[in-house]
């Protein structure tokens, strides 16, 4: 069973800077996407297939990564952006990473 | 608009049972596979179940396995999650979604609480 560890668990940083999450996988990982939460809020898919943009997603969103090791780089952060961040190898029996939380400086 | 709306959940004794719904609007769910996921407030997500679009392939967390069933009325547009056998571990915010762009989950419910207490 494939695990993803996300790193780090917490991640402070002030508007404008920019944000990079990391996802790493036990094995590889041929789908791996993004999703954005908010407290209260339902997940978002942010991005898929390791580096392809959802649907009305802001460019400022980008991933990167193949194998084992992916990224999310958010290039600016924008007050809505502050969030939880989970990874997630999509498939049929899709784990989730742990999430790393982007917060406020 | 492409919308998931879930009913069901609340509070249930342990060993109870409780139906988890899911109605899809502004798409044919027939298109789909479907998930469902969990969240414990504060914690991750979990994967619980998927169904494929017709219906003939399950598959469940080993933490479920025969005692959650997941099915789908396509006719209705609508996925359930039948939950029996509760336990404390099943508590938390049940999601459930719909698979694509190879089962990555692009439309979400809004989730629904499920509480398990004598």
């Amino acid at each position: 069973e494939i695990v993803l560890t996300q790193s780090p668990g917490t991640l402070s940083l002030s508007p404008g800077e920019r944000a990079t999450l990391s996802c790493r996988a036990s094995q590889t990982v041929t789908l791996l996407a993004w999703y954005q939460q908010k407290p209260g809020q339902a997940p978002r898919l942010l991005i898929y297939g390791a580096s392809t943009r959802a649907a009305g997603i802001p460019d400022r969103f980008s991933g990167s990564g193949s194998g084992t090791e992916f990224t999310l780089t958010i290039s600016r952060l924008e007050p809505e952006d502050y969030a939880v961040y989970y990874c997630h190898q999509h498939g049929r029996s899709p784990p989730f990473g742990g999430g790393t939380k982007v917060e406020i400086k | 608009e492409v919308q998931l709306v879930q009913s069901g959940g609340g509070l249930v004794q342990p060993g109870g049972s409780l139906r988890l719904s899911c109605a899809a609007s502004g798409f044919t769910l027939s298109s789909y596979w479907m998930y469902w996921v969990r969240q414990v407030p504060g914690k991750g997500l979990v994967w619980v179940s998927y169904i494929n679009n017709d219906g003939g392939d399950t598959k469940y967390a080993d933490s479920v396995k025969g005692r959650f069933t997941i099915s789908r009325d396509n006719a209705r547009d609508t996925l359930y999650l039948q939950m029996s056998d509760l336990r404390a571990e099943d508590m938390g915010v049940y999601y459930c979604s719909r698979g694509a762009f190879f089962h990555a989950l692009d439309v979400w419910g809004q989730g629904t609480t499920v509480t398990v207490s004598s």
